[in-house]
């Protein structure tokens, strides 16, 4: 089945750590996504990617790097820049920017 | 900046009974919204979308109106079940020039009473 993967499900972190979170999406879309979830709160843009080998900041991106070198795949890591790392990190694809698909989500706590 | 916003955080409804969600949007411009439900730790799950060239979609026991007049959407669910409690989040896609990502409420947390 086609679909879209985030692992781990959990990740501890400790301070001054750089962190890698994967997405991986086998349904052929060509943008993929990724939104920082706080307790309560609504979803916020990191990153986006609207074509292999090509990203664009969203509204929270200090602290986050990205890359996109396979269509299927778009990881995110998390810097010792970002000082309040710990949320619920949740990654999308979409085709043609219609038919927004959303990972299962990565919870990432600060130890 | 532009947002979409919410007007209730908790909505508690009788099971059986209609709920509906509204969700306020301050982009005029903006051609697609989409209604997610989210389930504690688990990621937004579509339920339904509607073009800004339309007024009204309706699904399986959900209808979604949007009236651009006064910018606003709301989200029906009809005959609401206990598995329909989770939290709800609308969202658009505002026509910022390059970028075409969506844009999030803070969400409606809908208890269903049995």
């Amino acid at each position: 089945d086609g679909g879209i993967t985030q692992s781990p499900k959990y990740l501890f972190r400790k301070e001054g750590q750089n962190v890698t979170l994967s997405c991986e999406q086998n349904l052929n879309h060509d943008a993929m996504y990724w939104y920082r979830q706080d307790p309560g709160q609504g979803l916020r843009l990191i990153y986006y990617s609207q074509i292999v080998n090509d990203f664009q900041k969203g509204d929270i991106a200090e602290g986050y790097s990205v890359s996109r070198e396979k269509k299927e795949s778009f990881p995110l890591t998390v810097t010792s820049a970002q000082k309040n790392p710990t949320a619920f990190y949740l990654c999308a694809s979409a085709r043609q920017n219609y038919g927004y698909t959303f990972g299962s989500g990565t919870r990432l706590t600060v130890v | 900046g532009e947002s979409v916003g919410l007007h209730l955080p908790t909505l508690s409804v009788q099971e059986g009974d209609n709920s509906i969600i509204n969700c306020a949007y301050s982009n005029s411009a903006s051609d697609y919204f989409i209604w997610y439900k989210q389930e504690s730790g688990k990621g937004p799950q579509f339920i339904i979308d509607i073009r800004s060239n339309m007024d009204k979609r309706q699904g399986q026991r959900v209808t979604v109106l949007l009236n651009k007049t006064v910018k606003h959407l709301s989200l029906q669910i009809a005959a609401t079940q206990p598995g329909d409690s989770a939290v709800y989040f609308c969202a658009e896609i505002p026509p910022s020039r390059g970028r075409r990502a969506l844009t999030f409420g803070s969400g409606t947390r809908l208890q269903v009473q049995p």
